[in-house]
């Protein structure tokens, strides 16, 4: 069974930590997304990356970084959290292009922020 | 206006009914249409995929595109407890960057 695999299910982090989530997939994807969730707000797309050591930013990319240093990882960083960041956040991959048959989703890591 | 339109909810039916799902969309180059549904504190998972317009059909589940209205379609059949989700819409020009509807909840009663 093909998965995305998020390291942490919940996580609990202070005001101004430097904050790491991790992604893995197996399906030798090329591609890789980073979302928040939020309620309301629906899925809004922090960053991507189409191929190793490429990255672009998404709708949202303030207060985030991230790293993809090998194909199958791609790491969020929060480099100051703060509150405003809490929030469950989405992993997910696809291949691309026709009939790829779209995104596999992680099971979300829900941080929160105090 | 946003990119995708989707109607929030909560929808509420019992068991056995048809529940319908739709959205609405701006873009006309979007090609690609999806359905996911994604229980609560889980990721969302693919329930339909289509490229285009048309029907798409798997077990009790219908999708429909109508790219000339810009306007998408899920029904759910025979709807049972276990479909109590929020469902949400997806779509794209090229199938690399997808666009998401806000999410519908919907919640079927014994």
């Amino acid at each position: 069974d093909v998965k995305v695999t998020q390291s942490s299910r919940y996580l609990v982090k202070r005001t101004g930590e430097k904050v790491f989530l991790e992604c893995v997939q197996d399906m030798d994807h090329e591609n890789m997304f980073w979302y928040r969730q939020d309620p309301g707000l629906g899925l809004r797309l922090i960053y991507f990356s189409y191929d190793v050591k490429m990255k672009e930013k998404g709708d949202i990319p303030e207060g985030y970084s991230v790293s993809r240093e090998k194909k199958e990882r791609f790491s969020l960083i929060l480099e100051s959290a703060s509150t405003n960041q809490t929030s469950m956040y989405l992993c997910a991959s696809s291949s691309g292009g026709r009939d790829s048959g779209g995104y596999t989703f992680g099971s979300g890591t829900r941080l929160t922020v105090v | 206006q946003k990119e995708v339109e989707q109607d929030p909810g909560p929808l509420s039916v019992p068991e056995g009914a048809i529940v319908s799902l739709n959205c609405t969309y701006s873009n006309s180059a979007f090609q690609y249409f999806m359905w996911y549904r994604q229980y609560s504190r889980k990721g969302p998972e693919l329930l339909m995929y289509t490229y285009s317009s048309g029907n798409k059909e798997d077990g009790r589940f219908t999708a429909q595109v109508d790219k000339s209205s810009k306007y998408i379609s899920l029904f759910i059949r025979d709807s049972q407890p276990s479909d109590s989700a929020t469902y949400l819409c997806a779509m794209s020009e090229d199938d690399y960057k997808l666009s998401f509807g806000a999410g519908t909840t919907v919640t079927v009663r014994a």
